[in-house]
């Protein structure tokens, strides 16, 4: 059963510019979450979809944005670039809400020049 | 405000001994409970969970203990082995409530050959 996959794995971009993650779930999988991890601050929540609705949000500001499609792929957009963007950005599916543990992909690790 | 609080940055233990990962939380609403593993350039990989029906889980080497009244979770793998360096993270969810889960700085552990 293929797992979580993210893409790009790197990517390296300027500030200002904007940039999109693309994360596919494991099949059958409906929530996606997404995280930020940066050293020492471990895994801040981003938002989470299902069934193509943002149903939770973490604390974020509005340059950070993603949606879901029917498949439940999902991406995820940062506008205008700041350095301290940088980090490495995980995205996580699961069946269904409840007592579910998430699955991770390996990561998308960006780099704000 | 850290609900999910991990206070120990890191741990080492020698082959074959205990070793022993807390997780301290705030929210008594948080009523599921996780830990992960994760390697440098790869995304966490679920070890365990338990919800707050029970005190225990037990998984081949690794067991979870929650503390339900002084809001503690451990984690204890029994005997560590090399392999199980790495940084582990526990987290939280409410199931009756918005779904995402909140997780710790994480704890380095390194297992001495």
């Amino acid at each position: 059963k293929a797992g979580v996959t993210q893409t790009p794995r790197y990517l390296i971009k300027t500030r200002g510019q904007q940039v999109t993650l693309s994360c596919s779930p494991i099949s059958g999988h409906r929530s996606v979450s997404w995280y930020q991890q940066t050293p020492g601050q471990g895994l801040q929540f981003l938002f989470e979809y299902f069934s193509e609705t943002q149903r939770n949000k973490g604390n974020f500001p509005g340059r950070f944005s993603g949606r879901q499609f029917s498949n439940s792929r999902s991406e995820m957009n940062v506008s205008t670039l700041e350095l301290g963007d940088s980090a490495l950005y995980l995205c996580a599916s699961s069946l269904e809400a409840g007592y579910q543990p998430q699955h991770f992909g390996d990561g998308t690790r960006l780099s704000i020049l | 405000d850290q609900q999910v609080k991990q206070n120990s940055p890191s741990l080492s233990v020698q082959e074959g001994r205990i070793s022993i990962l807390n997780c301290d939380y705030t929210n008594s609403m948080f009523d599921y409970f996780l830990w992960y593993k994760k390697y440098p350039a790869e995304g966490p990989t679920f070890l365990i969970s338990i919800s707050s029906i029970k005190d225990k889980n037990e998984d081949g080497r690794f067991t979870v203990f929650l503390n339900k009244s002084a809001k503690h979770l451990s984690l204890h793998i029994v005997p560590s082995q090399p392999g199980d360096s790495a940084v582990y993270f526990c987290a939280a969810s409410s199931t009756s409530g918005t779904y995402k889960y909140i997780f710790g700085t994480g704890t380095r552990l390194k297992v001495l050959a």
